[in-house]
């Protein structure tokens, strides 16, 4: 099955700076690749995702790279703010099965003001 | 709110008991997943709906947990005999048909066993 890991762990940056989270994935025929947001006590949330067949992907302040012949997925934050504080996860979607999202162990990210 | 929503939001529990969790789907999702999260990781898979057929279990999934989704919208799930090892949040995602990938969490239910 797929396997992904996600590091670093935990990341302090602060307010205004950028954050990098990377991800490996071991399944080359996986083909779409989630990042969630988690805060605490809550559910997570999808933030961005990308496709196998783009290799980067936008949406304000938050993008994501994909190398798939190195099956690495990145996801960049730029200008940080407080409320960007959560645990955030990569995943990445098994190429058997029914679509089961296999997720990283997490990133526990810190913006500080 | 159309989200994902689940009920209770926390049980706590004696070892032992038996516990249901609910999951209300995005309406005209047909895809359902449960997840289990313990601190500190991210969520499991344990197992997949499309409409009412249960298509995948992990191996997560011991003979004392069950899942249904008789009318293939809203789903339960069932753990029997709870052990302390059960403690963790049990999250529900759905998911629209074909050609759709993106999965949608509720806000989970935090089981406490004691």
């Amino acid at each position: 099955g797929e396997n992904v890991e996600q590091h670093p762990s935990t990341l302090s940056v602060q307010e205004g700076d950028s954050a990098v989270i990377k991800c490996t994935y071991s399944d080359s025929a996986s083909n779409y690749f989630p990042w969630y947001k988690q805060e605490l006590g809550k559910g997570p949330q999808l933030i961005i995702d990308i496709r196998s067949n783009v290799g980067e992907k936008k949406d304000q302040r938050i993008a994501v790279t994909l190398n798939k012949t190195a099956k690495h997925f990145s996801l960049h934050i730029t200008e940080t703010q407080p409320e960007d504080s959560a645990v955030y996860f990569c995943a990445a979607r098994d190429s058997g099965g029914y679509q089961k999202v296999t997720f990283g162990t997490g990133t526990k990210l810190q913006v500080i003001p | 709110d159309t989200g994902v929503s689940q009920d209770p939001r926390h049980k706590i529990t004696k070892r032992g008991q038996n516990v249901t969790f609910r999951c209300d789907p995005i309406s005209e999702h047909n895809r359902l997943y449960w997840y289990r999260q313990t601190l500190g990781q991210g969520p499991e898979f344990l197992t997949y709906f499309q409409n009412e057929a249960q298509l995948e279990k992990s191996r997560l999934l011991s003979d004392r947990f069950s899942a249904e989704r008789p009318k293939g919208s809203f789903s339960t799930l069932e753990i029997q005999r709870t052990e302390q090892g059960d403690s963790a949040m049990y999250l529900c995602a759905s998911r629209a048909g074909t050609g759709a990938y993106e999965q949608y969490f509720g806000p989970g239910t935090r089981l406490t066993v004691t």
